[in-house]
């Protein structure tokens, strides 16, 4: 019954090479966001999206294609990875008229760009 | 453009110590404040947020944060330390009426025994 759940858990691949992060919540909400965390713990948020609509894009290269088929889904689709790609990225969810900044994440999906 | 600084970036205590993490922001309006805690392979979970009102926030695991406008901080606190309590520590701040949340660069807490 986990809340945020994200797929997979570790991902190693290549330089150039295309692969996407799933995440799915079964909390109800209707705001689901990607947040990159880099080696040094830094926390940045990439995208938001509200009820299937875009709402953040934090000016991550196009490389990055989110997608959300409905609002319990928002996927990471990653073009031609490169090194500086490697990081830990975050799903979260929150409900639009809640109180703004409650996200609740999931484990993290760490990627590793050989 | 909002900010938020955590001075420290690694504390040590002994358990049953108190602690104190620093958190200072950055801010036009009055801002929106939360601190996270992520422990080792897991994601961040919410430990508390000040919105209004009292300025003093009681958050779960014992944590509470106090905001303090004049000196731009919101600094968490616990009373006596316990083992688990070991992990990284997040401070964010939210702009009202969004859902986009600056985070800063974490503290990492170990605890003796």
């Amino acid at each position: 019954d986990t809340a945020v759940s994200q797929t997979p858990k570790y991902l190693v691949t290549q330089m150039g090479n295309d692969k996407s992060i799933k995440c799915e919540q079964n909390l109800g909400h209707d705001t689901m966001y990607w947040y990159k965390q880099d080696s040094k713990k830094f926390l940045k948020i990439m995208f938001s999206y509200n009820n299937k609509e875009l709402i953040i894009n934090e000016t991550v290269p196009n490389r990055f294609s989110p997608k959300s088929p409905d609002k319990a889904h928002l996927n990471l689709h990653i073009n031609s990875l490169e090194l500086g790609d490697s990081a830990v990225y975050f799903c979260a969810s929150s409900r639009r008229e809640g109180p703004p900044g409650e996200l609740f994440f999931g484990e993290g999906s760490r990627l590793t760009v050989l | 453009a909002q900010s938020v600084t955590q001075p420290d970036i690694h504390i040590t205590v002994s358990e049953g110590a108190s602690l104190e993490l620093r958190c200072n922001y950055s801010y036009g309006a009055t801002p929106y404040l939360f601190w996270y805690v992520q422990s080792p392979g897991q994601g961040l979970q919410l430990l508390l947020k000040y919105f209004s009102g009292d300025t003093l926030v009681q958050g779960i695991k014992g944590f509470e944060a106090e905001f303090k406008r004049s000196q731009s901080s919101f600094n968490l606190r616990k009373p006596s330390v316990h083992w688990s309590d070991a992990a990284e520590y997040f401070c964010a701040v939210g702009a009202g009426g969004t859902d986009k949340l600056i985070f800063g660069t974490g503290t990492r807490l170990q605890v003796f025994p």
